[in-house]
């Protein structure tokens, strides 16, 4: 079965700076995809950025990037220049795919701040 | 931009009562998801359907709970019997399906059991 786990439950950053949030997943698949959702308070999750498991290239949008670390199984997500809307609950999902299932496996979630 | 929607957005409800959650997807996705987020826990799948039919469940999902896609355009999520726990955040989700599988969210709904 897989298993996404979050190890940072709570982050904060100071506004302009740049901030880590982590991601492991543990599967025996090698066609996957992985997702950061935000989800800002009393708001519905966003998406905001998706990595096909196949491609070697780390995904980026705009201040988002992630360092994907297939062997290792690590998934993490890379806020450039933290800015005050930032702040949010951000998880992190897994999803087979190709399989017939379509439904996504979350992580726990690290709450981010985002600090004036 | 066409969102999901649901509604109520916080339902208290006793022990034993039925509840109905309702949803109203992206009116061109064909995939749609029940999630619950029991508090401070992890995000867990509930169900999918797809074409009118389950797709697949996972084991929360028990006779205590239905989904029905009654028109075009809601899709819900019956709890027969409320228990305590089953107080949680209930997201739906809808998706177009291959190849981005990318899921659009609800806000949820607050489902209280008291």
């Amino acid at each position: 079965a897989q298993t996404v786990t979050q190890s940072q439950p709570e982050m904060s950053v100071q506004e302009a700076e740049t901030v880590t949030l982590s991601c492991t997943y543990d599967t025996s698949e090698n066609n996957y995809y992985l997702f950061w959702y935000k989800q800002p308070p009393s708001r519905q999750m966003i998406l905001v950025i998706r990595q096909e498991a196949y491609k070697q290239q780390n995904a980026t949008e705009n201040r988002f990037s992630v360092n994907f670390q297939k062997a290792a199984k690590s998934f993490s997500l890379k806020i450039s220049d933290s800015q005050l809307g930032d702040t949010a609950m951000y998880f992190c999902a897994f999803i087979k795919v190709y399989s017939g299932t379509y439904k996504y496996i979350f992580g726990t979630g690290t709450r981010l701040k985002v600090l004036a | 931009e066409p969102e999901v929607t649901q509604t109520p957005s916080h339902q208290v409800t006793q022990m034993g009562q039925e509840v109905i959650l309702r949803c109203v997807p992206i009116s061109n996705h064909l995939y749609f998801y029940w999630y619950r987020q029991i508090l401070g826990q992890k995000v867990e799948f509930l169900v999918s359907f797809y074409n009118n039919e389950i797709s697949e469940k996972s084991e929360i999902f028990d006779d205590q709970f239905s989904v029905e896609r009654p028109d075009g355009s809601n899709f819900t999520l019956k709890i027969r019997s409320t228990k305590l726990e089953d107080s949680a955040m209930y997201f739906c989700a809808s998706s177009v399906g291959q190849p981005a599988y990318e899921q659009y969210f609800g806000p949820g709904t607050r489902l209280t059991v008291t």
